[in-house]
């Protein structure tokens, strides 16, 4: 399970406010990947990056933002744009040219919109 | 893009028994079909994935077949046991795109 982190665990959101998800990996690993999982409906893929300095949307992409500044680190930001952010948050790597290798999921972040 | 379905989206068995579940995809240019395992409130872990230049993979008391005519694949779970409750979900990686779509998920119910 170790080698990609997400922080915080827990997050509590105004409604309004943008706040932004940690995701790091020490796995060398070239690709990233940002999923959204809501009840009875799977993952869904926010963003994705295959090189630093480089980002692709995925299928929910509205309200998200996303930078790759560094190979370890893939910060998601959700903004007041997103209309419905409550949600489990995963973050994912993979090695090698994208997802065609395993993909290592976090442990997850949960945001609670008061 | 990809669309995965995913059956049941629940399934419970008598422990011992076999579970199966099914996944249809629509991108015919697919190629790789992982299977994941969640327990709650935990994120998912890779149990069996398969390429589509095979049409079988095992593992123990699970095992997945592909079937690229018909674009669907299953996963086999035999001799069920307690801590194989969770929910599982298929993915395909699509043609065109370098992130999983998923199915919904199937919540296995091992009944002891």
């Amino acid at each position: 399970d170790g080698g990609i982190t997400q922080s915080p665990k827990y997050l509590f959101r105004k409604e309004g406010q943008n706040v932004t998800l940690s995701c790091e990996q020490n796995l060398n690993h070239d690709a990233m990947y940002w999923y959204r999982q809501d009840p009875g409906q799977g993952l869904r893929l926010i963003y994705y990056s295959q090189i630093v300095n480089d980002f692709q949307k995925g299928d929910i992409a509205e309200g998200y933002s996303v930078s790759r500044e560094k190979k370890e680190s893939f910060p998601l930001t959700v903004t007041s744009a997103q209309k419905n952010p409550t949600a489990f948050y995963l973050c994912a790597s993979s090695a090698l040219q994208g997802a065609r290798n395993e993909q290592f999921f976090g442990p997850g972040t949960r945001l609670t919109v008061l | 893009g990809e669309n995965v379905e995913q059956h049941p989206s629940t399934l419970s068995v008598q422990e011992g028994d076999s579970a199966v579940i099914k996944c249809t995809y629509s991108d015919s240019a697919s190629n790789y079909f992982p299977w994941y395992k969640q327990e709650l409130g935990k994120r998912p872990q890779l149990i069996i994935d398969i390429r589509s230049n095979v049409g079988e993979k095992k593992d123990q008391r699970i095992a997945v077949t592909l079937n690229k005519t018909a674009k669907h694949f299953s996963l086999h779970i035999t001799e069920t046991q307690p801590e194989d409750s969770a929910v599982y979900f298929c993915a395909a990686l699509g043609g065109g795109a370098d992130g999983l779509t998923f199915g919904k998920g199937t919540h296995l119910i091992i009944q002891p």
